[in-house]
């Protein structure tokens, strides 16, 4: 399958812990994109990468949440002193750099802060 | 971006067609009207995109209102596999706007 990959599909941390997560996006694809998703809610932008340029950064991105593509491949989101409201499903998509181009998403990582 | 409502649930037979609305009625002229949906535990997938013409692939057929003020997806033989939320999207197609800014959404459930 070559389509977005994330890992890991679910994490479950204490509060006041630190959790990163990857995501492997379509291999042709220059854009990457982090979203969150609460429960009944459609997901919300986080931030995203052309290349390793991380271009524009949601304000919901508090300074405890830290996102890097370094080699302009894979990406990680770091989330650092996690807090219950932290929990959430994190979504990963990625885009070749055309304008308007559609968004391929990943299958998530539902994380669940206790 | 311009705002869009959609219904919050919707039925429909299986086999039958799913004409599923949004509104969009702040749209302006070089925004385009994307549609996403979300089956359960997955992430959201791209179904259709249109800026004034209807347009059909594989998967639906979107049909826009001449003045861009609403806008309907339709699947035309739905399935129970068609049971998602589906989002619509109005989103200018430019370098500096690559966000998608998703609502809640239509819950349809495909009834057997």
């Amino acid at each position: 399958d070559t389509g977005v990959s994330q890992d890991p599909r679910h994490k479950i941390t204490k509060r006041g812990q630190n959790v990163t997560f990857r995501c492997d996006p379509i291999s042709e694809h220059n854009r990457l994109y982090w979203y969150r998703q609460t429960l009944g809610q459609g997901p919300e932008f986080l931030t995203y990468f052309q290349n390793e340029a991380q271009l524009e950064k949601s304000r919901l991105l508090s300074d405890r949440f830290s996102a890097e593509r370094p080699k302009g491949s894979f990406s990680t989101l770091e989330i650092q002193r996690t807090e219950q409201g932290d929990s959430a499903m994190y979504l990963c998509a990625s885009s070749p750099s055309a304008v308007g181009y559609e968004q391929y998403f990943g299958p998530g990582t539902r994380l669940t802060v206790t | 971006d311009a705002k869009t409502t959609q219904p919050t649930s919707m039925d429909c037979a299986e086999g039958r067609a799913a004409n599923l609305p949004c509104n969009h009625s702040t749209i302006s002229g070089n925004e385009y009207v994307y549609w996403y949906r979300q089956i359960h535990s997955q992430g959201p997938q791209y179904i259709i995109h249109g800026l004034k013409n209807n347009e059909t692939n594989e998967m639906a057929s979107l049909i826009i209102t001449e003045d861009r003020k609403s806008s309907t997806l339709i699947l035309p033989h739905a399935t129970l596999r068609d049971t998602a939320v589906y989002y619509c999207i109005v989103r200018v197609a430019d370098f500096g706007n690559e966000k998608l800014t998703f609502g809640t959404g239509t819950r349809l459930t495909i009834i057997p």
